[in-house]
């Protein structure tokens, strides 16, 4: 256990739907990064929140937004889905931007997307 | 885009050979990080070498940092089965004041028993 949750662990819908992922961060990080991984695209950041501010953003969809609570945790909406975004997303916690331990990652949502 | 190419894509070795996976990256970095996947699960952090060192070592694990050549390479010696995973390296980027790390896209390696 990495101490980042991550539910669900699989998740199955159909195109056009709207689903939820969501993120506990390890204890006492107040960083949250999302990511995507697809076969053919790799890992690609998403965005990341800071003490629940939004700080970066990468390769997001418009149909894709997030947010971080006051207690920490971070969800992932996905709306409109298509069969492209079945994939592992991931969510990884640190203590903050260049923290030498690195990112802390959980074991991941898989959707799958009919 | 990438920041980091990993290579080889992926490597099969025996038990007990030694496994050397190589990063190129393109940007100036002030760390580079090492992580493993196992296959479906999640990324574990192996080792982080900062800008200003050239080697580091962790158990099994030693990795070089070239900043001239923006490159990494990563050593397991003495290879297990249970290293079966793929490996990735990730730098840094800054991006509006912020950092966020990009990964590359990975090296599987199979090492067999």
């Amino acid at each position: 256990d990495s101490g980042v949750t991550q539910t669900p662990k699989h998740l199955i819908t159909a195109t056009g739907q709207r689903v939820t992922l969501r993120c506990s961060p390890r204890s006492g990080d107040l960083s949250v990064y999302w990511y995507q991984q697809s076969l053919d695209q790799g890992l690609q950041f998403l965005i990341q929140y800071y003490n629940g501010e939004e700080r970066a953003k990468g390769n997001i969809l418009e149909r894709f937004s997030a947010q971080q609570f006051p207690d920490l945790h971070s969800e992932l909406n996905l709306s409109s889905l298509e069969l492209g975004d079945s994939a592992l997303y991931f969510c990884a916690s640190s203590v903050g931007p260049g923290d030498d331990d690195g990112y802390t990652f959980g074991s991941g949502t898989r959707l799958t997307v009919v | 885009s990438q920041q980091g190419e990993e290579d080889p894509q992926a490597l099969s070795i025996q038990e007990g050979e030694n496994a050397t996976m190589n990063c190129s990256y393109k940007t100036s970095i002030n760390n580079l990080q090492w992580y493993r996947q196992n296959s479906g699960r999640g990324l574990v952090h192996l080792i982080l070498i900062r800008s200003n060192e050239r080697e580091k070592h962790s158990g099994r694990l030693r990795v070089t940092l070239d900043t001239s050549k923006k490159s990494s390479s990563l050593l397991i010696t003495a290879s297990r089965a249970a290293d079966t995973a793929s490996y990735f390296c990730a730098t840094p980027l800054t991006q509006g004041g912020s950092e966020k790390l990009v990964f590359g896209k990975g090296t599987k390696l199979t090492v067999n028993p």
